[in-house]
């Protein structure tokens, strides 16, 4: 069983759509979760950062974590075509990342005119 | 923000030269860099840890004569793929460590194809 579990899609929306992005996790020594979106042949951009459980929002963006259920979700409102890339899932047990980080295999999300 | 860099973006070698990977960070000081390895359609896998001044730390798996890593500056980290094989293609992708806030800033990655 690999540590971080993510769908990899893809998954196609209509513009406009609220765009649900999931990762499930095993290792419960995890505190610190990320979100990044990562455009083809490109490096990954850091999208959304969370500590512990609950939900953080940043524009048309909101990170949710919930430890008990070892769950964490990205949702994206009102989604653009620009929004179309593979969004990945990281974990750490260090602040940032200063550690290690482990990701998702990744979600590639298609947003369609 | 943090800006990070890799050269080359895109190589090709043949089969059992050598390739050098520089991964230098423009704005702040790293003394810590990580390389990442990622296949397509896959996630980016850790390959190893590297520390200004000291000897990387490689993940289990990964070869450390094959895949030498200098960390030579506070701004700068190499990845040499030594004697590369068709697959050691894949896409390499660097991260520095910013330490205040604790962040890792990504390169662009570097494809690397061996024919």
């Amino acid at each position: 069983q690999k540590e971080v579990e993510q769908d990899p899609g893809p998954l196609s929306v209509p513009e406009g759509a609220i765009v649900s992005l999931n990762c499930t996790y095993s290792n419960s020594a995890f505190q610190y979760f990320m979100w990044y979106r990562q455009y083809s042949r490109k490096g990954p951009e850091l999208l959304m950062y969370t500590y512990s459980s609950g939900n953080k929002e940043d524009g048309r963006f909101t990170a949710q974590v919930d430890k008990s259920s070892k769950y964490i979700s990205l949702f994206i409102r009102d989604s653009q075509p620009s929004d179309s890339a593979t969004y990945l899932c990281a974990m750490s047990t260090t602040p940032g990342g200063g550690n290690k980080l482990t990701f998702g295999t990744g979600t590639q999300l298609k947003v369609e005119l | 923000g943090a800006v990070v860099s890799q050269h080359p973006s895109r190589v090709i070698c043949k089969s059992g030269t050598s390739v050098k990977i520089e991964c230098r960070s423009l704005d702040f000081q790293a003394t810590t860099m990580f390389w990442y390895r990622q296949f397509p359609k896959q996630s980016l896998m850790l390959m190893a840890t590297s520390n200004e001044g000291s000897k990387a730390t490689y993940e289990q798996g990964v070869e450390k004569d094959k895949f030498l890593i200098n960390h030579a500056s506070l701004t700068l980290s190499t990845l040499t793929v030594t004697s590369a094989h068709p697959e050691d293609s894949s896409f390499y992708i660097c991260s520095a460590l910013r330490d205040d806030p604790s962040e890792q800033y990504f390169g662009p990655g570097t494809r690397l194809t061996v024919t």
